[in-house]
């Protein structure tokens, strides 16, 4: 079965920092896609990145970027230069069988709370 | 761009009520999904639709039910309300044949339950 795994609940870091968010992921599926989502105090989820797991190189997206390492099964998210309006829950998702225009659904990790101190 | 539509943002409701929310996806998007937020935990996967049938079922009560009509936007029912039942409710929609695999949130549906 599948399952997300973010070991830390909270995170400090300081204005103008980089700050690296893990996340392990579980799955006997060749074909799946992790993704990162942003969600602030006030509720919505927003998209961060995506790495399909053929792809080879680590995706980024300004100043976020995802460091696969996929024997690991690992999908850490690495944000640059911290700005206060970071602060935000942030959840590691994964699809399987996500090619051939597969429906599944995304399943989350826990989250991990990051606080971005001036 | 438009975006995942969902109504009401807030509902308050008591114990034992029913509760309908409403989702409109993305255009040309046919694949809506619901998940269910408690306070402090991850979301969680309650149903999903593809070309109005349905493609997955989560964790969703008994007591709930779901749909998705002709026109793409989908309903969650929600009936014998419980306390528990308080939570921000997403709907999401992705193209179904996407080798991308995005899923676009609504901006949520918060259910208070009294």
């Amino acid at each position: 079965a599948q399952k997300i795994t973010q070991t830390q609940p909270g995170m400090f870091v300081q204005e103008k920092e980089a700050v690296t968010l893990d996340c392990t992921y579980d799955t006997s599926d060749q074909s799946y896609g992790l993704f990162w989502y942003k969600q602030p105090s006030s509720g919505e989820m927003i998209f961060l990145i995506y790495q399909g797991s053929y792809d080879e190189q680590n995706a980024t997206e300004g100043r976020y970027s995802l460091n696969f390492q996929k024997a690991r099964k690992s999908a850490n998210l690495v944000i640059s230069a911290s700005q206060l309006g970071d602060s935000a829950m942030y959840f590691c998702a994964m699809r399987e069988k996500l090619y051939g225009g597969a429906t599944n659904k995304l399943i989350f990790g826990t989250g991990t709370l990051l606080a971005v101190q001036p | 761009a438009a975006g995942v539509i969902q109504s009401p943002r807030h509902l308050i409701k008591e114990k034992r009520e029913t509760a309908t929310l409403k989702c409109y996806p993305i255009p040309r998007h046919d694949t809506v999904y619901w998940y269910q937020q408690g306070p402090g935990q991850d979301p969680q996967f309650l149903i999903s639709f593809y070309e109005k049938m349905q493609s997955d079922k989560g964790s969703i009560p008994d007591r709930f039910s779901a749909q998705q009509f002709s026109d793409y936007h989908s309903e969650l029912n929600m009936s014998s309300l419980e306390l528990g039942d308080s939570a921000l409710y997403f709907c999401a929609s992705s193209p179904g044949t996407t080798n991308t695999g995005e899923l676009f949130f609504g901006e949520g549906s918060r259910l208070t339950v009294l």
